[in-house]
């Protein structure tokens, strides 16, 4: 079973920052939490991931709570093509089953 | 594009028979994981294989098996089929499986169990 929850659905304007909530309260010290995305039952694609502190690449930004319990993924100018099921997962070494996702949606 | 392919793309099966899957890996990663993914729902990691071995295993039946080959292209085999069987499988490869391990994956095969 997944250890991590996310809302299943949200909706986005065109050009507005996204912001994708997860909760992983059972996450453990060494598990780092990593974001990937899905658009349309192509295989998922890594956006970011981190351990503790925040972090930014040029996809978008994930900011951890102090306590490790939940994060938030921003992608900061949402556009069309960031329409997918974006998940949230705890790893220790790629061996994490998905949850469902939260299915964004971009509207113009 | 991550570099890994999976083949073929999609498959018709009908039920107790056997499959085989096949994933290449990004060059240079020593390390591959298998999921299936239904309909709706997010992918389920099976197994994942490092350096030919099996280095760990989800909640699937041993009918669900698996091979590395020292190219660290890999195979995924269902034996006696059946209905639920039916999804999408996915490979991912990824450098080692350490605790930060970013998984490249690959476009996935379509498997329908009639």
């Amino acid at each position: 079973d997944a250890k991590t929850t996310q809302p299943p659905s949200m909706d986005c304007a065109e050009g507005r920052a996204a912001n994708l909530p997860c909760n992983h309260s059972t996450i453990s010290g060494n598990e780092y939490v990593y974001w990937y995305r899905q658009i349309h039952s192509q295989g998922p694609q890594y956006i970011i991931h981190g351990l503790k502190n925040n972090e930014t690449n040029e996809m978008a930004s994930l900011i951890i709570t102090e306590d490790r319990k939940s994060s938030t993924l921003i992608l900061p100018h949402a556009t069309l093509r960031d329409t997918a099921v974006y998940y949230c997962i705890d790893t220790n070494a790629g061996k994490s089953t998905f949850g469902d996702g939260t299915t964004l949606t971009v509207k113009p | 594009e991550t570099g890994v392919t999976q083949s073929p793309t999609h498959l018709i099966k009908t039920r107790g028979q056997q499959v085989t899957l096949r994933c290449s890996s990004q060059s240079g990663h020593n390390t591959v994981s298998w999921y299936q993914q239904a309909l709706g729902q997010g992918p389920q990691f099976i197994f994942q294989y490092y350096r030919e071995e099996e280095n760990g295993r989800g909640n699937f039946p041993p009918r669900f098996s698996g091979l590395q080959f020292p190219n660290y292209s890999s195979e995924l085999n269902v034996n006696a089929l059946e209905l639920d069987d039916s999804a999408l499988y996915l490979c991912a490869s990824s450098l080692e499986p350490e605790r930060a391990d970013t998984q490249y994956f690959g476009p996935g095969t379509r498997l329908t169990v009639l």
